[in-house]
């Protein structure tokens, strides 16, 4: 069964700072991964994902993730936090092949950045 | 063009009351998805509809739990009877379509959700 975890319940990060949001999966299939990122009382949002080809995915807002099958890690990182990343970010994971097609969340990283 | 739409934004019910919430899809997109946010649980799948396939209800958290998609496009979750632990974000998402063997992965779109309180 797929499943996600993120590492980190809440991460602190200054304004300019890099930002590091840690994901662990696990998959039966070749997975696709995604990042979602989810601002106060508004819905989610796609950044990135990862379906197989290149391993390093560029997203939205400066975001990229790669795609590390050996440690079976999909990092989200940015080298320079603005004060606008503050928001929830979920990792998400679905395996293909199946009928579904549903979304498998990670618990969420609460992204906090200082001015 | 327009993203998911959802209605009521906020649902405030009486513990045995039913309600039913609304998604609107985005025009064109065959594959629908409901999911709920909840403390304690996170973000949960809880209902899939692909055309004219069966639903895949493997998500709905019980027989109180169900979901209509009308012509392909409209869909309407319906919680017969609420309980207190039913209060939770309900959140609509579509896409394109469906994952087939060997085809990139759909990116599904969300609407920004119902917020349903139980009292």
């Amino acid at each position: 069964a797929q499943s996600v975890t993120q590492l980190d319940s809440h991460v602190s990060v200054s304004e300019g700072t890099p930002v590091l949001l840690r994901c662990n999966y696990s998959s039966s299939y070749s997975p696709s991964l995604f990042w979602y990122v989810q601002h106060p009382n508004k819905g989610l949002q796609l950044l990135l994902k990862y379906t197989s080809a290149a391993t390093l995915v560029k997203g939205i807002n400066g975001f990229e993730a790669e795609f590390k099958k050996s440690e079976t890690s999909f990092h989200l990182t940015k080298p320079s936090a603005h004060m606008s990343d503050a928001a929830e970010y979920f990792c998400v994971v679905t395996g293909r092949g199946g009928a579904t097609n549903k979304l498998i969340f990670g618990t969420g990283t609460l992204l906090a950045v200082q001015p | 063009g327009a993203g998911v739409s959802q209605s009521p934004s906020n649902k405030v019910t009486e513990k045995g009351k039913d309600v039913e919430l609304r998604c609107d899809p985005i025009s064109g997109h065959t594959a629908l998805y409901w999911y709920r946010q909840s403390l304690g649980q996170g973000l949960e799948f809880l209902i899939y509809f692909q055309g004219n396939s069966a639903p895949d209800k493997s998500g709905l958290p019980s027989d109180r739990f169900s979901a209509e998609r009308t012509g392909g496009s409209v869909s309407t979750l319906t919680i017969q009877r609420t309980q207190q632990e039913d209060s939770a974000v309900y959140l609509c998402a579509s896409s394109l379509a469906p994952v087939r063997s060997g085809r990139a992965q759909e990116t599904q779109y969300f609407g920004p959700g119902t917020r349903l309180l139980v009292l």
